[in-house]
């Protein structure tokens, strides 16, 4: 079946460093890959996200690019603030109407 | 424009009970969606509703049911709770179930 696979947590960083958070991916059919962030006591908001091979997803500064030859849709950002601490999901979704198969999250902690 | 609206915000239940959650969509959007989301986990989806009937459902017992009205909001209701049931759950809405689903921010049901 469908399913996602996240590098596992939790990531501490200290505010300005390089941010990556693996997303690796399987699925039967050509999915539309998302990034979801959820922050303390609250549900889940779309960070962003990629519907083809090769498509560069991008908000707030983080980017994510998708990869069909490696199942793959790596999110990163460059410079991280404190106020970046949260959850983040990886997501596949492989035809519209259809629902989402979320990845395990990844908590990222940012120290000042 | 109010956003998905979910209630109650927590509930603690006992084993064997039976609870009965609400979802109100984002305004415009006719499909609703239900997902449970574990403690240190990913969501799982649950089922989604349209036009008033189930249109998909994950892989949860029948004791997991639910409902739509003609405004679009949304129960979803668990019978004989079980310890496992404890969880955030999660409702988000969609046009048709189509491009993004937004998310309330969730019930925090505890089943003591």
């Amino acid at each position: 079946g469908d399913s996602v696979t996240q590098m596992e947590g939790p990531v501490t960083l200290s505010e300005e460093a390089f941010l990556t958070i693996n997303c690796t991916y399987t699925a039967t059919g050509y999915p539309s890959l998302f990034w979801y962030v959820q922050y303390p006591g609250e549900g889940l908001q779309l960070l962003l996200k990629a519907t083809k091979a090769d498509d560069k997803g991008s908000n707030k500064g983080f980017e994510a690019t998708y990869r069909k030859e490696t199942t793959s849709f790596h999110l990163e950002k460059g410079s991280v603030q404190v106020s970046d601490s949260a959850v983040y999901f990886c997501a596949l979704r492989v035809n519209y109407g259809q629902n989402f198969v979320f990845g395990p999250g990844t908590r990222l902690s940012v120290l000042p | 424009d109010a956003g998905v609206t979910q209630s109650p915000t927590h509930l603690i239940k006992t084993r064997g009970q039976q609870v009965t959650l609400r979802c109100s969509p984002k305004s415009g959007h006719d499909t609703v969606s239900w997902y449970q989301q574990a403690l240190g986990q990913g969501p799982q989806f649950i089922f989604q509703y349209y036009e008033e009937e189930e249109r998909q459902r994950g892989n949860f017992p029948d004791r997991f049911s639910g409902h739509q009205f003609p405004n679009y909001s949304s129960e979803l209701n668990v019978n004989a709770l079980l310890l496992g049931d404890s969880a955030l759950y999660l409702c988000a809405s969609s046009w048709q179930g189509e491009g993004e689903q937004f998310f309330g921010p969730g019930t925090r049901l505890t089943v003591l």
